[in-house]
């Protein structure tokens, strides 16, 4: 069974488009997470969702909105998607407090044309 | 406030020979650290984790890797390299607390040559 999965793994889309990732996990946690991984490596959390509190990474363009209908799915929903948000997106979660690790998922590579 | 550096952003070295990936954290309290292995077009999976038990840390696929207070340090070794381990890994540093706050290093690309 997989612990993290997201949907879809590829997604390719025009500039001003909305689209949405699916994320849910199977492990009971109550955290999820949004990263982002741009075409360096380099990898950035966006969101953290913790039952039911949102914590923002204020650098993050308000385009991007992290929906949790329940403690094991966070989606993430982009309007009007432009072309430097083309990156691999990363939903992770994990038990909350001390010394805990992420699980990730397998990614979504989103492009933008 | 804490950071992370991976001081080689590729490493490469023969099948059969030892494994060194470096990595230097600073944080104002005592964290957690790990490591995560990203092969390519894969999600990321946890080597190791170091939470202030024993300081030199055993992981999976014969990973290991020693945390060092005085150094502010925490390399990744290998014996001896496989094909296999050719991929992205991280450095990853995270406050007590845990979650949002953890730092991701920019990772160190192995390569492993025949």
């Amino acid at each position: 069974d997989t612990a993290v999965s997201q949907t879809p793994k590829y997604l390719v889309t025009q500039m001003g488009n909305d689209k949405s990732i699916k994320c849910e996990q199977n492990l009971g946690h109550d955290t999820m997470y949004w990263y982002k991984q741009d075409s360096k490596k380099f990898l950035k959390i966006m969101f953290s969702y913790n039952n039911k509190e949102l914590i923002i990474n204020e650098t993050v363009p308000n385009r991007f909105s992290p929906k949790s209908p329940d403690k094991a799915h966070l989606n993430l929903h982009i309007n009007s998607l432009e072309l430097g948000d083309s990156a691999v997106y990363f939903c992770a979660s994990s038990q909350g407090g001390v010394n805990t690790e992420a699980f990730f998922g397998q990614g979504t590579r989103l492009t933008v044309v | 406030a804490q950071s992370v550096t991976q001081l080689d952003s590729h490493v490469s070295v023969s099948e059969g020979t030892p494994v060194l990936l470096r990595c230097n954290y600073s944080s104002s309290y005592s964290p957690s650290l790990f490591w995560y292995v990203q092969h390519p077009n894969k999600g990321l999976q946890l080597l190791l984790k170091y939470t202030s038990a024993a300081t030199l840390v055993k992981g999976i696929n014969g990973f290991e890797a020693e945390f060092k207070k005085s150094e502010t340090s925490f390399h990744l070794t290998k014996p001896s390299a496989h094909m296999s381990d050719a991929a992205e890994y991280f450095c990853v540093v995270s406050p007590p607390t845990g979650g949002f706050k953890t730092i991701f290093g920019a990772g160190t690309r192995l390569f492993v040559k025949a």
